[in-house]
């Protein structure tokens, strides 16, 4: 049990268009999903909390208008990368817990690519 | 004060070794430290955690100890494999903290490589 699958594991998308990436609990109610952002070779950076129905807490520093984050269900969390550029390529990975106080399961991240 | 100090960056071990990964804290607030292993293209996975009312906690081949004063704690992988070649993460968040629990604040990272 626990599953988080993220969807696509891969895109490639041109520069100026958005594209938007899919976080879902298979097997569980997320109450809470968070998206984390990680460069090649380097550490995970935590870029925004989501709580079911309500808006995401984004981290300092990550624009809000830039990576908009929906989480619409128990079980589904999306994040949008609005009018994407280079810079913006990287692995997102997200994780999902049943609630505050219990283990977030990663999914399998997502590579994204802007050209 | 919220980094989480994490070395080497890199480790090669023999096939039935120990593997050493440190971590240091600063934030006395974090009580919550899990490792995480992550393979190329994949999102990391648990392996353990432990919280800071004990000393050290054992899973299998892998042990966490952890020093609450000198704020730092370590995993020792026994038996190195070379199906354990991946990336390690430590990390540290604080429970109490509301929503904090999964609010992970995690380590630069550690290569390893187990060679046959």
């Amino acid at each position: 049990g626990a599953v988080v699958s993220q969807h696509p594991s891969r895109v490639i998308c041109k520069s100026g268009t958005s594209v938007k990436i899919e976080c879902r609990s298979l097997d569980f109610q997320a109450t809470t999903m968070f998206w984390y952002r990680q460069f090649p070779k380097q550490s995970l950076m935590l870029m925004a909390t989501s709580n079911e129905g309500s808006k995401a807490t984004y981290e300092q520093g990550v624009e809000k208008d830039k990576f908009l984050i929906n989480h619409a269900s128990l079980t589904l969390s999306t994040l949008t990368v609005t009018s994407a550029h280079p810079e913006d390529s990287s692995f997102y990975i997200c994780s999902a817990s049943k609630s505050t106080r219990t283990e977030a399961f990663f999914g399998q991240g997502t590579r994204l690519t802007v050209v | 004060q919220q980094q989480v100090k994490q070395s080497p960056q890199s480790l090669i071990v023999q096939k039935g070794g120990i593997s050493i990964i440190n971590c240091a804290y600063e934030n006395t607030a974090f009580d919550y430290f899990p490792w995480y292993q992550q393979f190329p293209g994949k999102g990391p996975a648990l392996l353990i955690a432990i919280r800071p009312d004990v000393s050290e906690k054992k899973e299998g081949r892998f042990t966490i100890s952890f020093n609450k004063s000198a704020k730092q704690f370590s995993l020792h992988i026994m038996d190195s494999q070379p199906g354990d070649s991946a990336t390690y993460f430590c990390a540290a968040s604080n429970i109490g903290f509301s929503g904090g629990y999964n609010k992970l604040i995690f380590g630069a990272g550690t290569r390893l490589a187990v060679h046959p």
